[in-house]
């Protein structure tokens, strides 16, 4: 059973417009979102995280959306490049003691010059 | 720093054959991950160290799999024997954080094991 979801395998976007991953979770215990970003070969690399104490996050062209009582969140990056086409995750943690994460299956994201 | 260190790259095995994978997380971590991604399952943590102290090893998906860290800039992870179902990439991931915080985790780039 999947706690962290990414619907969209894939997302193709222009070079310059906004690129808007999704991400849904089932557990109300989850209190820390991060998303990774992963290129071919290689591992996965932090991109930025949300506390569930804020709504919104903010790092350059990335910005990460926190909605608790839908229990989704979002990274929107504006403007989108060419760089950016790698495959992104989404993962989720319940905190305390705990360091396990909790991943979805991931966005292929294409940016298209 | 040269980041997560895993060896081998990549492993072509028969089934039956013992497996070892090797990691060296960034110096001064003191968390390690070992993780395996495939399609149909994405990224599943088998097993995480604290302090090179097993913590939750919930994910190890049978017997066959045994992940040791006898030092803090050591971890292997064993599948002994390996079957055909084990192909897939496994990653190592180091991390340093105080016990109640999340931290981020740094990805090695993987060891790609394809079992025949």
């Amino acid at each position: 059973d999947q706690q962290v979801k990414q619907n969209s395998p894939s997302l193709s976007v222009q070079e310059g417009r906004i690129s808007i991953l999704n991400c849904d979770y089932t557990n109300s215990m989850f209190d820390y979102f991060l998303w990774y970003k992963k290129y071919p070969a290689e591992g996965p690399t932090f991109l930025i995280s949300i506390s569930s104490i804020k709504d919104k996050n903010e790092d350059g062209r990335f910005t990460v959306f926190l909605n608790k009582s839908a229990k989704h969140l979002s990274l929107h990056i504006v403007p989108s490049q060419p760089g950016d086409s790698a495959v992104y995750f989404c993962a989720a943690s319940a905190g305390g003691n705990n360091r396990k994460l909790i991943w979805g299956l991931g966005t292929s994201l294409a940016v298209n010059p | 720093d040269a980041g997560v260190i895993q060896s081998p790259r990549h492993e072509v095995t028969e089934m039956g054959q013992e497996v070892t994978l090797r990691c060296k997380p960034i110096s001064g971590h003191n968390s390690l991950f070992w993780y395996r991604q495939t399609m149909m399952r994405g990224l599943e943590l088998l097993i995480y160290f604290n302090n090179n102290v097993p913590i939750d090893d919930s994910g190890m998906p049978e017997d066959r799999f045994s992940a040791k860290m006898p030092n803090a800039s050591f971890s292997t992870l064993k599948i002994q024997p390996s079957e055909p179902r084990d192909s897939a990439v496994y990653f190592c991931a180091s991390s340093f954080g105080l016990a109640v915080k999340q931290e981020t985790q740094y990805f090695g780039p993987g060891t790609r094991l394809l079992v025949l």
